[in-house]
């Protein structure tokens, strides 16, 4: 199985602040990369697909970069309700594997 | 609209079974693919099990053969029948619609989950 690799685990930031989380696969994954994020109690969303292509309906304040094995999330000017975990997701083979989470709270 | 409604969830001794079904409305079940994901309590994200429109299954290694992915495509619905069930199956249990494309492949959207808890 691929094995996605997230840094930071947790990570606290201030409103207006810029925010990145990195993610590593294990073996190159092209750009078959996706982003989630995740509210406590909730289901998760898809924020990032492709690496860097952003969902419909979520807030150009997101971005993402990278191919190959490294990746970045990038969140411009952080947000009140930008509190929540993320989740890297790698779906370049069939078992679609999810990196640890990186809990981001507002201080 | 596109809506994934869980259910079959609850309480079940180690060793029981239990079938979770995941109601899908806005759109077809037999179209792309569906997908089961868990979380437990406090964890992260754990894949499970996907299932394509060509009916091709796939299931994450630690289920073990535990597991098996169906779909009732004149009813819409996707299952999840789960055999042999351990403490360590405990968690949120929650479909997924999945979207693929030759250059994207992603679940665009979730169900609400489903509790299963595994205590004697």
């Amino acid at each position: 199985d691929i094995q996605m690799t997230q840094s930071p685990s947790s990570l606290s930031a201030s409103v207006g602040d810029r925010v990145t989380i990195t993610c590593r696969a294990s073996q190159s994954i092209t750009s078959f990369l996706n982003w989630y994020q995740q509210k406590p109690g909730k289901a998760p969303k898809l924020l990032i697909y492709a690496a860097s292509s952003l969902q419909s309906g979520v807030p150009s304040r997101f971005s993402g970069t990278g191919s190959g094995t490294d990746f970045t999330l990038t969140i411009s000017s952080l947000q009140p309700e930008d509190s929540a975990t993320y989740y890297c997701q790698q779906s370049y083979n069939t078992r679609y594997t999810f990196g640890q989470g990186t809990k981001l709270e507002i201080k | 609209e596109v809506q994934l409604v869980e259910s079959g969830g609850g309480l079940i001794q180690p060793g029981g079974s239990l079938r979770l079904s995941c109601a899908a409305s806005g759109f077809t079940v037999s179209g792309d693919y569906m997908s089961w994901v868990r979380q437990a309590p406090g964890k992260g994200l754990e894949w499970v099990s996907v299932i394509y429109s060509s009916a091709t299954t796939y299931y994450a290694d630690s289920l073990k053969g535990r597991f098996t992915i169906s779909r009732d495509d004149s009813k819409n619905t996707v299952y999840l029948q789960m055999n042999s069930l351990r403490a360590e199956d405990t968690a949120v249990y929650y479909c997924a619609r999945g979207y693929s494309s030759t250059l994207a492949d992603y679940f665009d959207y979730w169900g609400q989950g489903t509790l299963v808890t595994v205590s004697s």
